[in-house]
C-alpha cells in the first residue's frame, strides 16, 4: 500500500523558535497533501491543503505566516511552525492522496511538536 | 454547519462482544465515507470505505459498514471484538458540497476488556 511518512517524529523546541515537519509520499507521487492538527483527546482538524507547486490553501483560522507550508515536489511538502509559542504544541499529520476525488488518504506517523 | 458526527466518546465493552460505532453526516449529495483506525502509538489506518454500489462494505480485521442514504448514517460494526481492537476510531467523509475536503468526525476510543 501507499506509504507516507513523517519526520521528525516528535520534537521539543524553545518559545521563539522555528520548527519543520516533513511530509514525504515514499512509493507515490502525491499532487496533494494535507495537513492536520490533533489536540489531546480531538479529532483531527485540517490545517491546510498543500498542492505541488503552488500555494498552499488554508482553513479558516489557520495563520498562513505562522505555519508556513511547501509543497516542492511530488513527494515531498514541509510544515514550518514559526516562532512557536507553548499554544503550538501538538500533534500535527500529514496524509497525501493519490486522488483528490476520492478523499482517501494515506497518513503519515505525525509529530509530537512541544514548545517550552 | 455540515459536519460529520460519531455519537459514542468512549465505549467499553468485553472481548467476544458486538461492537457498533454510529457515524451522522449532514451532507448533501455525492459522498464517499471513510472509516479510519488509530491503535495506540500508531498512525491512522483505513478500515474501511465506500465510493458507490453495496451499501453493505467489509473492510479488515472482520470489520464492517453500511451506508444507509436516507438516514445519511455510515455505522461501524464487529460481530465479536479482541483486546487488539483497542483503539480509536474515526468515522470520515469526503464531499463534493465541502469542496472534496476529507471531514473527520469527533472520534470514538474503544477499549476492549480480556
Amino acid at each position: 500500500g501507499a506509504v507516507v511518512s513523517q519526520h521528525p517524529s516528535w520534537v521539543i523546541c524553545k518559545s521563539g523558535t522555528s520548527v519543520k515537519i516533513e511530509c514525504r509520499s515514499l512509493d507515490f507521487q502525491a499532487t496533494t497533501m494535507f495537513w492536520y492538527r490533533q489536540f489531546p483527546k480531538q479529532s483531527l482538524m485540517l490545517m491546510a491543503t498543500s498542492n505541488e507547486g503552488s500555494k498552499a490553501t488554508y482553513e479558516q483560522g489557520v495563520e498562513k505566516d505562522k505555519f508556513l507550508i511547501n509543497h516542492a515536489s511530488l513527494t515531498l511538502s514541509t510544515l514550518t511552525v514559526t516562532s512557536a509559542h507553548p499554544e503550538d504544541s501538538s500533534f500535527y499529520i500529514c496524509s497525501a492522496t493519490m486522488g483528490v476525488e476520492t478523499g482517501e488518504l494515506f497518513f503519515g506517523e505525525g509529530s509530537r511538536l512541544t514548545v517550552l | 454547519a455540515q459536519s460529520v458526527s460519531q455519537h459514542n466518546h468512549h465505549v467499553i465493552l468485553s472481548e467476544a462482544a458486538s461492537l457498533e460505532l454510529g457515524c451522522n453526516y449532514s451532507y448533501g449529495g455525492t459522498v464517499n465515507l471513510f472509516w479510519y483506525v488509530q491503535y495506540p502509538g500508531q498512525h491512522l489506518q483505513l478500515l474501511l470505505k465506500y465510493f458507490s454500489g453495496d451499501p453493505l462494505v467489509k473492510g479488515i480485521k472482520g470489520f464492517e459498514a453500511e451506508f444507509i442514504k436516507s438516514k445519511f448514517s455510515f455505522n461501524l460494526r464487529k460481530p465479536s471484538v479482541q483486546w487488539s481492537d483497542t483503539a480509536e476510531y474515526f468515522c470520515a467523509v469526503n464531499a463534493k458540497a465541502a469542496g472534496n475536503k476529507l471531514t473527520f468526525g469527533g472520534g470514538t476510543r474503544v477499549l476492549v476488556k480480556p
